[in-house]
């Protein structure tokens, strides 16, 4: 099954702990993106990769990191998260075409 | 700097209606606009995908349109059904190589049995 995974799904931690989201797919799109959503704001882009080795900002990437060393594989970085990063945070790949696949979400507490 | 605006942000219909979602943009250079629906607690699926080459494209029940020149597309939903109750997003991606995605804060939609 064509799919975009994420894990973990949902994340408790403390302000100054570094953590990693991981988010994996199979369809073998070469586009991935990280996003954040939060009420009021909607869904902000915070880093996308256009191929391995190839990251770019989004519209808040403050505070985190990516990196992609597979084309399957885009994990995010948080190395000092803070409590304005408490958000549900979503992993996606493009098709060639476009379309955009989600992942089922990852909903970060920083206490 | 690219805007994209919902409206509204809410609405209730009785079941059986057809009904249109608006999504409009401030900037024109578009390389596509993608239609979403997400349900509670959920992830995001795709709807539709249109082209910035393209008018309009159907799935099923709904049909997407796309005006670049005014900034605007719109979802028609036909015959609205209590299953189609979700948050319809929008989003629009950049031109000029970057493929930045903006998306709409969306459309609560609540479809009445």
């Amino acid at each position: 099954e064509a799919q975009v995974t994420q894990n973990p799904r949902y994340l408790i931690t403390v302000t100054g702990k570094k953590l990693t989201v991981t988010c994996s797919q199979n369809m073998n799109h070469e586009y991935m993106s990280w996003y954040r959503q939060d009420p009021g704001l909607g869904l902000r882009q915070i880093y996308y990769s256009m191929n391995v080795e190839v990251t770019d900002k989004g519209d808040v990437p403050e505070g985190y990191k990516v990196s992609r060393k597979e084309k399957r594989n885009f994990p995010l970085i948080l190395e000092s998260p803070s409590p304005n990063q408490t958000s549900l945070y979503f992993c996606a790949s493009s098709s060639p075409q476009g379309t955009q696949y989600f992942g089922p979400g990852t909903r970060l507490l920083v206490l | 700097k690219q805007e994209v605006t919902q409206i509204p942000a809410a609405l209730s219909v009785p079941e059986g209606e057809n009904l249109v979602l608006n999504c409009s943009f401030t900037d024109s250079a578009i390389y596509n606009l993608q239609w979403f629906r997400q349900d509670p607690g959920k992830g995001l699926t795709s709807l539709l995908l249109i082209q910035s080459s393209q008018r309009e494209q159907t799935s099923g029940r709904l049909n997407a349109s796309l005006d670049k020149s005014s900034g605007r597309s719109t979802l028609y939903i036909a015959a609205s059904q209590p299953g189609d109750s979700a948050t319809y997003l929008c989003a629009v991606s950049s031109t000029g190589g970057t493929y930045k995605y903006i998306f709409g804060t969306g459309t609560r939609l609540k479809v009445l049995a």
